[in-house]
């Protein structure tokens, strides 16, 4: 079965320095892996998703991830946070056709 | 972009009534809808599969007579909540499935908030 390990229940984090949200995944195929971002009372947004080739994917909103199999993981990186990035951030992992299974959330917040 | 709209935002009910969500991809076809359950500060449940123009696929554990789900077009799907109770309060979001250039994502709906009172 596939299964999300988001390890950071809350990040905090001060604007304008870096950000890495962490994301293990354990899949017995290759994975389609996604980071989502939700704002309160809201649906999520994607923000970036690899499928396969190049392992460091771009997203939007200055985000990047980069797929590392030999550690199954999918980390997500913001070279330079800003207040408005203040939201949660949930990996999830799929392929094909199949239904998305997602880690419990990382909650970010940004301080001044 | 794919667009998914979810009509109510929210919803207050009374408990045994009956409330339906719907969900709609505006500009793509989806063959594949998804409906999850969310509860504060939680991760998305998957609470089914649906497929257009056929039965919905329930997860262990979720009542099918209690959240009934019809697709009936490759642009909605609604999800009922029958006799609702007050423990069914909760975030409901739709996602509908787009296939293409060897990708495949879900675009998700803004999410319905339904109170049972």
């Amino acid at each position: 079965a596939q299964s999300v390990t988001q390890p950071d229940i809350h990040i905090t984090v001060s604007e304008g320095a870096s950000l890495e949200l962490r994301c293990n995944y354990s899949y017995g195929a290759t994975p389609y892996l996604f980071w989502y971002v939700q704002s309160p009372g809201q649906g999520l947004q994607l923000l970036l998703k690899y499928f396969s080739g190049d392992t460091l994917v771009q997203g939007i909103k200055g985000f990047e991830a980069e797929f590392k199999r030999s550690q199954s993981s999918f980390n997500l990186r913001k070279p330079s946070v800003h207040w408005s990035d203040a939201a949660e951030y949930f990996c999830a992992v799929g392929s094909g056709y199949s239904t998305l299974t997602f880690g419990k959330g990382t909650m970010l917040l940004v301080s001044p | 972009g794919a667009v998914v709209s979810q009509h109510p935002s929210w919803v207050i009910c009374k408990s045994g009534t009956s409330v339906k969500i719907e969900c709609r991809s505006l500009d793509f076809q989806a063959t594949t809808m998804f409906w999850y359950r969310q509860f504060p500060k939680q991760s998305l449940m998957l609470m089914a599969t649906s497929n257009e123009g056929s039965k919905a696929t329930y997860e262990q554990g979720v009542e099918k007579d209690k959240f009934l789900i019809n697709h009936a077009s490759l642009t909605l799907s609604t999800l009922t909540v029958t006799s609702a109770h007050p423990e069914d309060s909760s975030f409901y979001i739709c996602s509908a499935g787009s296939a293409g250039g060897g990708s495949y994502e879900q675009y998700f709906g803004p999410g319905t908030r339904l109170t049972v009172t």
